[in-house]
């Protein structure tokens, strides 16, 4: 079975800095991993995807995440945070052929001003 | 183009009552998603449906939660009777589903915000 991991209950960072919220999973051949934002009472948004090819995924609002698959890792970055970026962000993973997504705990991301 | 809707967006009932919440996908979207988010934990699936047919609902309770998607469209998720720990948010999603690549992003609606007391 699936699984994904988010190590992090929240992570603080001051505006202007890189950020780096982790995501490590575990699935059965290649995996499709996702990432998902959520803003307080709304739904998610979707911010990225790796299906295949170059393991540098570029996204919404300025967002990258980076496929390791040696290390099992798909870790969102962004290089200057913003007040704005504060929110929950999910990690999702998706085997490869048909199985149901499983999403991480979640990650509160605090930008500092 | 309109995002997924559901409704109501705040429910509040007494446990062993029933309740049931709609969500409308964006449209021409042929795979819908129903979601329990418990507070503090990520989006768990209940079920989902492809067009009006059910592909997954291995972690729906069925003893008390039904899902519908009658005419490929619209759907409903009903919960009766209601427990305590169902106290939740609940999302729909939808994707375009249309290869049946199930790697197709999922887009989410504002969610139902479920309190049972």
């Amino acid at each position: 079975a699936q699984s994904v991991a988010q190590p992090e209950d929240q992570v603080n960072v001051a505006e202007g800095n890189p950020l780096t919220v982790k995501c490590t999973y575990s699935v059965s051949g290649n995996p499709y991993l996702f990432w998902y934002v959520q803003y307080p009472n709304r739904g998610l948004q979707f911010l990225l995807k790796y299906i295949t090819g170059d393991n540098l995924v570029k996204g919404s609002y300025g967002f990258e995440a980076e496929f390791n698959k040696s290390q099992t890792s798909f870790h969102l970055k962004k290089p200057s945070a913003l007040v704005s970026d504060s929110a929950l962000y999910f990690c999702a993973v998706l085997p490869g052929g048909y199985q149901k997504v499983t999403f991480g705990t979640g990650t509160k991301l605090q930008v500092i001003p | 183009e309109a995002g997924v809707a559901q409704s109501p967006r705040y429910k509040i009932i007494e446990k062993r009552q029933s309740v049931a919440f709609w969500c409308n996908p964006i449209s021409g979207h042929a795979t819908l998603y129903w979601y329990q988010q418990i507070l503090g934990q990520g989006p768990k699936l209940l079920i989902q449906f492809q067009n009006n047919g059910v592909v997954d609902d291995s972690q729906l309770p069925k003893d008390r939660f039904s899902a519908e998607r009658l005419k490929g469209v619209d759907s409903t998720l009903k919960i009766q009777p209601a427990k305590l720990e169902d106290s939740a948010v609940y999302l729909c999603a939808s994707s375009l589903g249309t290869s049946g690549s199930f790697q197709e992003t999922q887009y989410f609606g504002p969610g139902t915000r479920l309190l049972v007391l």
